[in-house]
């Protein structure tokens, strides 16, 4: 069967210090994969999604990059991080498909990211 | 830009009661999906629908989707202190292998 690994759970960080947040997938190949970001009782923004090695789609401008190193890794990640980046990371897969988003998405468990 | 909202927004029942969110886009929709996010978890896939007027049972939900694929329903019957959390409704963006979710609607459930 299918995982998702996402960690850490909780982060705890300074303004102005670097974020690498890494999420796995495993029993699956060539996933699509997401990171969306949930501030407090909010909504799913979409950050960044890729349907490949390599490729990177970024949906809203702002503090944070992503790459995806192999077919089953995401990385999320800040050269310097802004108390704005505060919030709830949740890296998501889904089966490639073969027509445009008609498979479902399955969330890792997040990373709480608190920034003093 | 598309769009997808949610109402309520809140929502607090008695056990027992019943209760609806209603998820609209602006958009027409190819597919919606439906996912529960429990206090302190992640979003859960609950359901995929994909034609026009669709009704699918999961126990005591029911999920409806509209007639003209831009809007859907989530109704839970006789709800119980397991069905807190919120409640989000996902559409595809056309061309993309991306959602865009809805605003959510959570549910409280007092026993």
């Amino acid at each position: 069967s299918q995982t998702i690994h996402q960690w850490p759970a909780t982060l705890v960080q300074p303004v102005g210090s670097p974020l690498s947040l890494e999420c796995t997938v495993e029993g699956t190949s060539n996933p699509n994969l997401y990171w969306y970001r949930q501030a407090a009782g909010r909504g799913l923004q979409l950050l960044f999604y890729s349907v490949g090695i390599g490729q990177i789609s970024s949906e809203v401008p702002q503090n944070l990059s992503a790459s995806r190193p192999q077919d089953r890794q995401f990385i999320l990640s800040s050269k310097k991080l802004l108390l704005s980046d505060s919030g709830f990371y949740l890296c998501a897969w889904s089966g490639a498909g073969l027509v445009y988003s008609n498979q479902p998405q399955h969330f890792g468990d997040g990373t709480r990211l608190s920034i003093l | 830009g598309q769009q997808v909202m949610q109402i309520p927004q809140y929502q607090h029942v008695q056990e027992g009661e019943d209760f609806t969110t209603y998820c609209n886009s602006s958009t027409t929709l190819s597919n919606i999906q439906w996912y529960k996010q429990r206090p302190g978890g992640h979003p859960v896939f609950l359901i995929q629908l994909v034609k026009s007027g669709e009704v699918k049972k999961q126990k005591r939900l029911t999920f409806q989707f509209g007639e003209a694929k831009k809007n859907s329903s989530l109704h839970i019957t006789a709800t119980q202190t397991t069905d807190v959390g919120t409640y989000f409704c996902a559409g595809p963006v056309w061309g993309t292998y991306k959602y865009i979710f809805g605003t959510g609607t959570r549910l409280k459930v007092l026993a």
